[in-house]
């Protein structure tokens, strides 16, 4: 059983509209919660980082975390065709050096 | 500012050889980090150091050796090259504190064994 789930997409949206990705993950002791972005043959990059539930905003991204429901999303605001990547969630148990990654989501926003 | 660095990008190898991947990162983080990325199987975690003078295995740890040469330098060593260690590599690092911090990650090397 994956321990952190993402649908693989691709996730199309056309341009100015939201783009929603959502990330569920199994183990009740994961604490911190993160996205990441990666271009096709280019290294992950962090997006958002979230700790409590609730959101957090930076910029046209929004994260969400429900932590009862064991779920974490991302929001994207006012797509561009520039955002098209692969987004990957990741989950730390316990501030230890495990970090779970899921295989990804591919977003592709359509001009 | 340079984050962290990974050299080489690109390498291929024949079954049997051996090589080192260099990581080395400037922003004063305890850990770091090495995992491989294969195509629909995610970021697996090779090896990590959770600080200077320390290294544990990860979840794919066989056919790998690591060595923290100090805070900022972590190399990964493939000692003799095998087809299945055909992936990219990728570098991290972290703070290493609290409830686990972000990590940042290096540029990555692509790594074909033939």
């Amino acid at each position: 059983q994956k321990e952190v789930e993402q649908n693989s997409g691709p996730l199309s949206v056309p341009e100015g509209a939201i783009a929603s990705l959502n990330c569920t993950y199994s183990d009740r002791g994961s604490q911190s919660f993160f996205w990441y972005r990666q271009y096709s043959g280019k290294s992950p990059e962090l997006i958002m980082f979230i700790y409590s539930n609730g959101d957090k905003e930076d910029g046209r991204f929004t994260a969400q975390l429900n932590k009862a429901s064991q779920y974490v999303s991302l929001l994207i605001r006012d797509s561009q065709p520039s955002d098209s990547a692969t987004y990957l969630c990741a989950v730390n148990w316990r501030g230890t050096y495990k970090y779970i990654f899921g295989t990804g989501t591919r977003l592709k926003v359509l001009a | 500012n340079a984050g962290v660095t990974q050299t080489p990008k690109f390498q291929v190898l024949k079954t049997g050889q051996s090589m080192t991947l260099q990581c080395a990162q400037d922003m004063n983080h305890n850990s770091m980090y090495w995992y491989r990325q294969d195509p629909g199987m995610g970021l697996r975690l090779i090896y990590y150091s959770a600080s200077e003078g320390t290294t544990d295995k990860g979840e794919v740890p066989n056919g790998y050796n690591v060595s923290r040469l100090n805070k900022r330098e972590f190399s990964l060593r493939l000692e003799s090259a095998a087809p299945s260690q055909t992936s990219v590599y990728f570098c991290a690092s972290s703070e290493g504190t609290g409830l686990g911090s972000p990590l940042h990650f290096g540029n990555g090397t692509r790594l074909t064994v033939t």
